[in-house]
């Protein structure tokens, strides 16, 4: 069974770090391209970053540009993303998928406050 | 970025009824490769999404065939016929041809 489990969220100050994971199996996850995507509370979906399957291609949002950094472990079947100078707008539940949306995870809420 | 306007933006249907949601992209969705990938997908009260249909018309595995999608380009339908309870919640078109991957507002399908 394919899973893709979240996790790393949380409660962060803005202008703070916060770094997601999200660990993958059932399937082999180095022969596939990942996202990030968000959902902002009561808002639509909204694509972040991707990567390809080698980690060798990196794309992202120009909104995150710079802030955030996707990156991935093949060795250890995970993703991540390195999130960094956290904005309020950046407050969404946060899910990896893969290339073509044919898996989800659950999501991990992450929240910009003071 | 691709702009994708799926219309309506909310769907208010009787059990049993049939039901289309539009997507138009502002760029053509057809890969180098030859395919198109527009998938629609369907997320359920607090739910994460679910893909549906992937490159405009295929089934995911345990879909009903209840569920149809159509289109070519930058025009693009799902259709349910028969609604059931289980297929209410907000669908969503999603583009992966072009970076960014973009996606349309959402429609929600709820009950009459």
């Amino acid at each position: 069974e394919v899973q893709l489990v979240e996790s790393g969220g949380g409660l962060v100050q803005p202008g703070r770090s916060l770094k997601l994971s999200c660990a993958a199996s059932g399937f082999t996850f180095s022969n596939y391209g990942m996202h990030w995507i968000r959902q902002a509370p009561t808002k639509g979906l909204e694509w972040v970053a991707s990567i390809s399957p080698s980690g060798g291609s990196t794309y992202y949002r120009d909104s995150v540009k710079g802030r955030f950094t996707i990156s991935r472990d093949n060795a250890k079947s995970t993703l991540y993303l390195q999130m960094d100078s956290l904005r309020s707008e950046d407050t969404a539940t946060y899910y990896c998928a893969t290339r073509r949306l044919d898996y989800w995870g659950q999501g991990v809420m992450v929240t910009v406050s003071s | 970025d691709v702009v994708m306007t799926q219309t309506p933006p909310s769907l208010s249907v009787a059990i049993g009824q049939s039901v289309s949601i539009s997507c138009k992209s502002s760029q053509s969705l057809v890969y180098s490769d030859g395919k198109t990938y527009l998938h629609w997908l369907l997320q359920s009260s607090g739910r994460s999404p679910k893909r549906l249909i992937y490159q405009v018309s295929n089934l995911d595995s345990g879909v009903p065939d209840r569920f149809s999608g159509t289109g070519s380009q930058k025009d693009f339908t799902l259709k349910i016929s028969r609604v059931e309870a289980k297929d209410l919640g907000v669908y969503y078109c999603a583009q992966t041809t072009h970076f960014p991957n973009t996606f349309g507002a959402g429609t929600k399908l709820e009950l009459k």
